[in-house]
């Protein structure tokens, strides 16, 4: 099964300023998920990252806000733009594994002040 | 709206006891099930993934699905302190790769 390398794995941001979280997969994958889980809470699905074309968001979520890239089929990263406490939680990118299930990086765990 | 529900506990189970965790879902369609186990401050970890109706064991795990009444379980056997975690319940529908997530369940094995 795939290996994700996520990072930064915490960082603590000032409102207003923007902080771009990458990820790292060892093989060769068609899609990859950003996930926001809030504390105690479960897991969100921000957006899907096709390479080569545009990231689909869920409700909720906009380009502007999460920009998305996906140069290849191997990386991505996730912009949090404009932050707010509000954006405060951790965020995580994930791939389909073998058999539908998914694998997850280890996650970013972001503080806004 | 595609649901799936779980107790959000805490479940408190006695060390060397079976712990059962039970999920529920919405859309008849679903056809991948799956348990990820969360530990404070982790990333999910996928434990088990059933597909069919019955039983499907892996050591000491038992995962249970009953398609008919849109159910499916996670059973622990003998029970370890370090099964304490967060379980989440995952579905989805054939040939569509995002997962619909439950909201957990925390599970605390007592020593």
């Amino acid at each position: 099964s795939a290996v994700i390398s996520q990072k930064p794995s915490r960082d603590i941001c000032q409102r207003g300023t923007s902080l771009t979280i990458q990820c790292q997969v060892d093989s060769q994958v068609t899609m990859m998920f950003w996930y926001r889980q809030q504390p105690g809470q479960s897991l969100t699905l921000i957006a899907t990252a096709n390479q080569g074309s545009e990231a689909t968001y869920e409700s909720g979520f906009v380009i502007d806000k999460f920009p998305i890239s996906r140069p290849n089929l191997t990386f991505s990263t996730l912009t949090v733009s404009n932050m707010s406490p509000e954006d405060s939680s951790i965020y995580l990118c994930s791939v389909v594994r073998d058999s539908y299930g998914y694998t997850f990086g280890s996650g970013t765990r972001l503080t806004v002040v | 709206q595609k649901e799936v529900e779980q107790n959000s506990g805490p479940l408190s189970v006695p060390e060397g006891a079976i712990a059962s965790l039970n999920c529920t879902y919405s859309d008849r369609g679903s056809q991948s099930f799956f348990w990820y186990r969360q530990y404070s401050g982790k990333s999910p970890e996928l434990i088990m993934s059933i597909y069919s109706n019955g039983d499907k064991e892996d050591g000491r795990f038992t995962a249970q699905l009953n398609k008919a009444s849109q159910y499916v379980s996670l059973l622990i056997r003998d029970s370890q302190p370090s099964d304490s975690a967060t379980y989440l319940c995952a579905v989805n529908m054939l040939g569509n790769y995002q997962l619909i997530w439950g909201a957990g369940t925390k599970l605390i094995i007592k020593p």
